[in-house]
């Protein structure tokens, strides 16, 4: 059973260019979360996605920030614009669609490692 | 919005020694998590605790769910130079949080051989 897949592993940006990163659940996972890591932090919250739905997008910047969970496909974040403060790791999490237990146990992708020259 | 205090911020061992962390919450948590993250990968689930009080174990991990829920600790018996990382607690709120976990800030675990 493959674990969360995150592509690209690393990307590179300039200032003002779109940023997007893509996440595939684990199979049978119904529940995608994003989290941002900045160098020696925890990983922040950022969004709890359900396919076609934003459910909790409580930890997204207001601005130039999106993500999308498709019917079909993987999961999308997307940073328009960027700025050098959006270098960081861009981490993705899927959990099983049982609600009662297992939508709180996260299994993490690799991660993307974004930096915006 | 809720915070987690994770301690000690880092750790340097010997090989053989026995090894504790602790996350402490301003706030109720309903399930605890531990993770490690080694250099340039994602967290990796090491053991999740759902209920007050709850003594879990994975191999030579222990970790337990604090009885106010506001607290968990992880112990490491026996380290050995792979348990070199960084190893992360994680809360979850529960209600209107549904998927948010929060983390603490990490404790950084050198194991010397």
């Amino acid at each position: 059973n493959a674990g969360v897949m995150q592509n690209p592993r690393h990307l590179v940006r300039r200032r003002g260019q779109e940023a997007r990163l893509r996440c595939s659940p684990m199979k049978g996972h119904s529940h995608v979360y994003w989290y941002r890591q900045l160098p020696e932090e925890g990983l922040k919250f950022m969004v709890y996605l359900q396919k076609e739905n934003i459910i909790d997008e409580s930890g997204m910047p207001k601005e130039r920030f999106s993500a999308e969970f498709p019917k079909e496909g993987p999961s999308i974040l997307r940073i328009q614009q960027v700025v050098r403060g959006d270098s960081a790791a861009y981490f993705c999490a899927s959990s099983p669609p049982d609600f009662y237990f297992d939508a709180e146990t996260q299994y993490f992708g690799p991660g993307t490692r974004l930096l915006v020259l | 919005g809720q915070q987690l205090n994770q301690s000690p911020q880092s750790m340097f061992i010997q090989e053989g020694e026995d090894v504790s962390m602790n996350c402490t919450s301003s706030s109720i948590f309903n399930t605890w998590l531990w993770y490690k993250q080694d250099p340039g990968e994602g967290p990796v689930l090491l053991i999740a605790l759902y209920k007050a009080g709850e003594l879990t174990s994975n191999g030579r991990l222990t970790a337990q769910f604090g009885i106010t829920r506001k607290d968990s600790f992880l112990n490491i018996s026996a380290s050995i130079p792979s348990d070199v990382g960084i190893y992360f607690c994680a809360g979850h709120g529960g209600g209107t949080s549904y998927g948010k976990l929060t983390f603490g800030q990490g404790t950084i675990l050198t194991v010397h051989p």
